[in-house]
């Protein structure tokens, strides 16, 4: 079974450049997160969807921040325009189910950005 | 709020010994609780978890964790380290839509 896909695996850009992470999820999965991780911390969670629909985002920064998940399958996170401050992991995972059943989560390799 | 605590920022042991890495939470309920490793570059995978039942849950690669109410806590346990298990270990809870993780604990091992 294939596992979560992310690309790009590295990114690098000027601050108030914009950025765009990509994410597959493991087939049939219908809970997808994107994860923040700054180095030193754990993961936080960004946002969650279940199939197409946003579940959580209260952490989501906005003004800045946006992600879609059309069709219910893969998904993008965008920043625009970045910080030096979201310099960070992004780890996209997913989950077959959601909700109070809880659920295990499968993590991607995650996408390294670097705002310089 | 839920919240998860892992105290120790940095552990060192010998290969060969026995580990336990600490995790405290802070939940109304029972909590659904997870530790998960993560390995230079790469994403988290899950060690084990636990939802309900028998307090000492079994994971992989000889991993175990005991789940403790009274004290709060879901310490992870290895009788014998390897050295291959160097990396970052977290601790998450899980409720309503929401994981929260703990900052980690960088796991180095001696030859």
């Amino acid at each position: 079974e294939a596992g979560v896909a992310q690309s790009p695996r590295y990114k690098i850009i000027e601050k108030r450049q914009s950025v765009a992470f990509w994410c597959n999820p493991i087939s049939g999965h219908a809970t997808l997160y994107w994860y923040q991780q700054i180095l030193g911390q754990g993961p936080k969670l960004l946002i969650q969807f279940q199939n197409n629909g946003v579940v959580d985002d209260s952490q989501l920064p906005k003004d800045r921040f946006s992600a879609e998940r059309l069709k219910g399958v893969d998904s993008t996170l965008k920043i625009q325009p970045a910080k030096l401050e979201d310099s960070a992991v992004y780890l996209c995972a997913s989950s077959p189910r959601g909700g109070q059943g809880g659920g295990e989560a499968f993590f991607g390799q995650g996408t390294r950005l670097t705002v310089v | 709020a839920q919240s998860v605590t892992q105290p120790d920022i940095h552990i060192t042991v010998s290969e060969g010994a026995s580990l336990e890495l600490r995790c405290n939470y802070s939940y109304g309920a029972t909590p659904y609780l997870f530790w998960y490793v993560q390995s230079p570059g790469q994403g988290l995978q899950l060690l084990l978890k636990y939802f309900s039942g028998d307090t000492l849950v079994q994971g992989i690669k000889g991993f175990e964790a005991e789940f403790k109410r009274s004290q709060s806590s879901f310490n992870l346990r290895k009788p014998s380290v390897h050295w291959s298990d160097a990396a970052e270990y977290f601790c998450a809870l899980y409720n309503n839509n929401d994981m929260r993780f703990g900052a980690g604990t960088r796991l180095t091992v001696k030859p």
